[in-house]
């Protein structure tokens, strides 16, 4: 499986604060972006995701911002929360999003009072 | 969002014995996937089971250690066979659909 390479592996945000989580992927075949939390004990949830015709997607606090050219790809948790903290993972996958995803490596993120 | 019953929740199982975990789907999907999560690492494919074919198999997976069934399009199960400490995990299923990508809620499987 072709990887994604996730960053940083852990993440510690004040309240209110930016959270950012960076990925990079190899396979350029791929054509849809998702990323997942994961609060512990519970399956990954689909958050949020992109297709590379887009350099940015929002949705609520969080946005995708994509850049194509140079194969990476970022998660921004706007004004985080306490109950954002889990881990995140960002992944890759081709046809549209209905071949397997490739997982990036994970970043577990603690948003602080 | 697709609903997916995913059982057992958990279980304890003795090094040796195996553990048939089942997927249940409220929708009729093509493909299903496995996915084992060992503990604190991130997801990894088992196998692709596609209604009505074998099931594909990752590298590093065989179908003697994970054989899976995919009876009709909407059920799956997935077995870990002769089962050792090392296959303690988080297993889950997911299915892809036009709204996106979603997982089970896992099998925590603990072997001892």
């Amino acid at each position: 499986q072709q990887q994604v390479k996730q960053s940083p592996q852990s993440l510690i945000v004040q309240k209110g604060g930016i959270s950012i989580i960076n990925c990079a992927y190899e396979n350029t075949a791929f054509d849809y972006f998702p990323w997942y939390q994961q609060f512990p004990g519970k399956g990954p949830a689909l958050l949020i995701a992109i297709r590379p015709d887009v350099s940015e997607k929002k949705e609520g606090r969080f946005t995708i911002s994509f850049n194509k050219s140079a194969k990476q790809f970022s998660l921004h948790i706007m004004d985080s929360q306490p109950g954002d903290s889990a881990t995140y993972f960002c992944g890759g996958t081709s046809a549209g999003g209905y071949q397997k995803v490739t997982f990036g490596t994970g970043t577990k993120l603690q948003v602080i009072p | 969002s697709a609903v997916i019953s995913q059982k057992p929740s958990r279980d304890i199982c003795q090094r040796g014995t195996s553990l048939t975990i089942q997927c249940q789907v409220d929708s009729q999907v093509t493909m299903m996937f496995w996915y084992r999560q060992q503990p604190g690492q991130s997801l990894t494919l088992i196998a692709t089971a596609n209604q009505g074919s074998e099931a594909t198999y990752e590298s590093g997976f065989v179908i003697d250690k994970f054989p899976i069934s995919r009876p009709n399009l909407t059920f799956s199960t997935l077995t870990v066979s002769n089962l050792s400490p090392e296959d303690s995990s988080i297993y889950l299923c997911s299915v892809a659909r036009q709204d996106g990508y979603t997982f089970g809620s896992g099998t925590r499987l603990t072997v001892v």
